[in-house]
């Protein structure tokens, strides 16, 4: 089945210390997007690629990187992570093309804790 | 610019009983409106989604909602609520592909 694969499903790192979660589909979807959620609330849209291009959220902090080396696959690098940056982390994809309306296909999430 | 509310922060129902929750929006083009449902330390599954083709729209697992343009409402029902519906559940506006925009939520609770 068609899918969007995150790895590792749950990430433990120590405060201060580089971190990447992935992200990896089988869809052919031209735009992947990576959201943080913390607990009971919403998933925040971090930024999101459209094939190569990258868009950036306002208000994303420059601690948060993301690299898409190919269509398949989509990175988070978190550079030195604090307390707060411990929350679950979504990735999603979806397309452009005509008639999709934007719909967006979620992956399972990778829970990450920074101790 | 574009907006989502959902009324009501958490909602809970008796098994059997019918479930209502509520998302209302905002948008200047013609939105396309989706209801997700998130199961604890799960990602997100589509329940349904309105797209301008029927004003009633069926989604997985029983549920389906009604777009009413008049009352700018997307609202999320099911006759008959089961225990494995309790989950958080996200109504979602986007009328730009790079504007998406979540509400906060709705946390169902069903009672036994």
């Amino acid at each position: 089945d068609a899918m969007v694969i995150q790895n590792p499903r749950y990430q433990v790192t120590q405060f201060g210390k580089p971190v990447t979660l992935s992200c990896s589909q089988t869809l052919n979807h031209n735009v992947m997007y990576w959201y943080q959620q913390k607990s009971s609330q919403a998933p925040k849209l971090l930024f999101h690629y459209y094939d190569k291009d990258f868009n950036n959220e306002a208000d994303t902090p420059d601690n948060f990187q993301s690299r898409r080396p190919n269509t398949s696959f989509c990175f988070l690098d978190i550079r030195s992570p604090g307390l707060g940056d411990a929350a679950m982390y979504l990735c999603a994809t979806s397309t452009r093309d005509p008639g999709s309306y934007n719909e967006q296909f979620f992956g399972p999430g990778t829970r990450l804790t920074v101790l | 610019a574009q907006s989502v509310t959902q009324l009501d922060s958490h909602v809970s129902v008796s098994e059997g009983t019918p479930v209502l929750l509520r998302c209302n929006y905002s948008s200047s083009y013609s939105p396309s409106l989706f209801w997700y449902v998130q199961h604890p330390n799960k990602g997100l599954q589509l329940l349904l989604k309105y797209t301008s083709a029927a004003t009633l729209v069926k989604g997985i697992n029983g549920f389906e909602a009604e777009f009413k343009k008049s009352e700018t409402s997307f609202h999320l029902t099911k006759p008959s609520a089961h225990m494995s519906d309790a989950a958080e559940y996200f109504c979602v506006v986007s009328d730009r592909y790079d504007k998406i925009i979540f509400g906060k939520g709705t946390r169902l609770h069903i009672l036994p």
